[in-house]
């Protein structure tokens, strides 16, 4: 089975300094990891995605996130945050070889923007 | 190429009574996703459905099912509403199996 924890619910950070979204996930087998972004009323939108190639994964809109598999973990980094950028985000696994197609989301990480 | 769409955005309905949801997926795309997205349960998987086929369902009472056709365009539908229901309803549609989804505006359901 698999599931994915965020580890906060919600982050604070101040305009032009570095945003960190922490996401442990779990997973029986070879799993693809993603982030979406959700701006209030709105859908989820593709931030990036990890499907077992780099290690390291750059997004849109100066998002990255690096797979450590040691860890379980796949943390999502920006070096500055922008007012725009204050949202929700998701952290979602998806289990490859396990004969079902299947999205799990994390609980959300709402991101704060102080300016 | 148009993104994925949803039919209605806003909908009111009250308890007891069903409703029926549409999506069009984007062109090309065979997978079909349905969510429910409420503040105490965040997203929860509802079901899959490729080439008209349901491959997979999450945890949800009969009263949820779903349907694909030819098209892909998939509806669905909720019998016996109840106030527990309210939720946004997102639609995703998906090129091929383990690639990301890409999701739609999502119908806003109230029971009332």
């Amino acid at each position: 089975a698999q599931s994915v924890t965020q580890l906060d619910s919600h982050v604070s950070v101040s305009e032009g300094t570095p945003v960190l979204l922490r996401c442990n996930y779990s997973s029986s087998y070879s799993p693809s990891l993603f982030w979406y972004v959700q701006h209030p009323n709105k859908g989820l939108q593709l931030l990036l995605k990890y499907t077992s190639a780099a290690t390291l994964v750059k997004g849109i809109n100066g998002f990255e996130a690096e797979f450590k598999k040691s860890e379980t973990s796949f943390h999502l980094t920006k070096p500055s945050a922008h007012m725009s950028d204050a949202a929700e985000y998701f952290c979602v696994v998806s289990d490859r070889g396990a004969g079902s197609y299947q999205l799990t989301f994390g609980k959300g990480t709402k991101l704060s923007v102080i300016p | 190429k148009a993104g994925v769409t949803q039919t209605p955005r806003y909908l009111i309905k009250t308890r007891g009574q069903q409703v029926t949801l549409s999506c069009s997926p984007i062109s090309g795309h065979r997978s079909v996703s349905w969510y429910q997205q409420t503040p105490g349960q965040g997203l929860q998987f509802l079901f899959e459905y490729f080439s008209e086929t349901q491959r997979n369902k999450g945890n949800f009472p009969g009263r949820f099912s779903g349907r694909q056709f030819s098209n892909s365009r998939s509806e669905m539908n909720v019998s016996t509403l109840e106030l527990g229901d309210s939720a946004l309803y997102l639609c995703a549609s998906s090129p091929s199996d383990y690639n990301e989804q890409f999701f739609g505006p999502g119908t806003r359901l109230t029971v009332l």
